[in-house]
């Protein structure tokens, strides 16, 4: 049973570059959560997507940033026009229901940008 | 604010030495609070749910427990294999999750 499976897990962008990060949640779970962690700092909510639908976005920054979770395929947290402040390690997790705090993590996307 | 804090930020500890972290919050309506541990490089690990006051959970050499306004995680006898950053995270509403910046735990053999 494959866990969440995130990629790419290192991607390095110029300024102003795009960035595409990919998550396949656990089989089975229709929800997912994009989280981005700096260095010592806690977790940060960005998104919680389910199928075709995005419940809440008020943790991702309105410009350059956007999700999705199609109906078939990955989810994808896309970040337009980056810049240096983007460079963080972007985790996404998935959960089999709604209400629940106890998340399956995938090994994250450490996106670098110079 | 809803806000999460951990102490210490780091604990060195020797192989068979006991000792807790702590997670203090301050939340509107907790619904839970979850403990988790993070290998470095990987994706955080669920541990722990708790949910009441006085609640008490255990794994292995870790027990967490809940008051009306911390939690602790206790390492009883820890290896070095328990070295990791453990995290605390409150959840303030149905989905979403506030952390803490972890504790990160160094057991020296």
């Amino acid at each position: 049973n494959a866990g969440v499976m995130q990629n790419p897990r290192h991607l390095v962008r110029r300024r102003g570059q795009e960035a595409r990060l990919r998550c396949s949640p656990m089989k089975g779970h229709s929800h997912v959560y994009w989280y981005r962690q700096l260095p010592e700092e806690g977790l940060k909510f960005m998104v919680y997507l389910q199928k075709e639908n995005i419940i809440d976005e008020s943790g991702m920054p309105k410009e350059r940033f956007s999700a999705e979770f199609p109906k078939e395929g990955p989810s994808i947290l896309r970040i337009q026009q980056v810049v240096r402040g983007d460079s963080a390690a972007y985790f996404c997790a998935s959960s089999p229901r709604e209400n629940t705090g106890e998340l399956f993590f995938g090994e994250g996307s450490r996106l670098t940008v110079l | 604010e809803d806000q999460v804090t951990q102490s210490p930020e780091a604990l060195r500890l020797q192989e068979g030495e006991s000792s807790s972290l702590n997670c203090s919050y301050t939340v509107s309506g907790l619904r839970g609070l979850f403990w988790y541990r993070q290998d470095p490089g990987k994706g955080p690990e669920f541990l722990f749910t708790l949910y009441s006051a006085g609640e008490e959970k255990e794994k292995e050499r870790l027990k967490a427990t809940l008051t009306k306004k911390e939690s602790f995680l206790h390492i009883t006898a820890p290896k070095p294999e328990d070295s990791a950053t453990y995290l605390c995270a409150v959840s303030p509403s149905n989905y979403q999750l506030i952390w803490g910046a972890g504790t990160k735990l160094i057991i020296k053999p």
